[in-house]
């Protein structure tokens, strides 16, 4: 099984609010990564989870938080947002970060699709 | 610095056509490569990867691609086209990073368009 689960599907938040994006996997895998995606554009890389430290940031702006609870799960934590972070958040996971014999194959959760008014 | 170059940006087949999709690498090492497939308000599903083990690739939903060292590239192809395979078409090259991670670089993608 290579499923990857995000919830919510969707998500209405102000700049105001708080909101938390989660993402599962019970594949084993020890790499976990936070992508953004603009309508027809690829992913952007945004953070890397690898054995359940961040490894990769992105240059992401602070009101992007994320948060690696256990090997299964990854969060990221959204605060005081701008309407140009709108977008599809995709989850995704590997099972080596360092990679080797494809280890470092990502599957990709179905996404959150956030629009912030 | 490496890159993936996805030869136009919209592709429209009429049904039962052959499907040619370009993606061309920039790489000094033996690559991994992977074709990715976005089905509209959906994540992306991993249509196959090449890893070193054999040039032609096969992956679900009757894909297959070729991989072509002296020409550099890693097209994507369906013998017929089925309107079901209509969606955006992602190919990446996975590269080292720092930290002992690697990552993935992404081609624009490419929109295939399925005429009845």
């Amino acid at each position: 099984d290579t499923e990857v689960t995000q919830t919510p599907k969707h998500l209405v938040m102000g700049m105001t609010n708080k909101k938390s994006l989660k993402c599962e996997q019970h594949m084993g895998h020890r790499a976990m990564y936070w992508y953004k995606q603009k309508a027809k554009k690829p992913p952007e890389l945004m953070f890397v989870y690898s054995y359940e430290k961040l490894s990769i940031n992105e240059s992401v702006p602070s009101r992007f938080s994320p948060e690696c609870p256990n090997s299964s799960l990854l969060n990221l934590h959204l605060h005081a947002l701008q309407p140009e972070d709108s977008a599809l958040y995709l989850c995704a996971s590997s099972q080596d970060p360092s990679g080797g014999a494809g280890g470092e194959t990502q599957y990709f959760g179905p996404g959150t699709r956030l629009l912030v008014l | 610095a490496q890159s993936v170059t996805q030869l136009g940006s919209h592709v429209s087949v009429s049904e039962g056509a052959l499907v040619l999709l370009r993606c061309n690498y920039s790489s000094s090492v033996p690559p991994y490569l992977f074709w990715y497939v976005q089905y509209p308000n959906q994540g992306l599903q991993l249509l196959l990867k090449y890893t070193s083990a054999a040039t032609l690739v096969k992956g679900i939903n009757g894909f297959e691609a070729e991989f072509k060292k002296s020409e550099t590239s890693f097209h994507l192809t369906k013998p017929s086209a089925h309107m079901s395979d209509a969606a955006e078409y992602f190919c990446a090259v996975s590269v080292d990073n720092a930290g002992n991670n690697r990552k993935l670089i992404w081609g624009l993608g490419t929109s295939l368009a399925v005429n009845p």
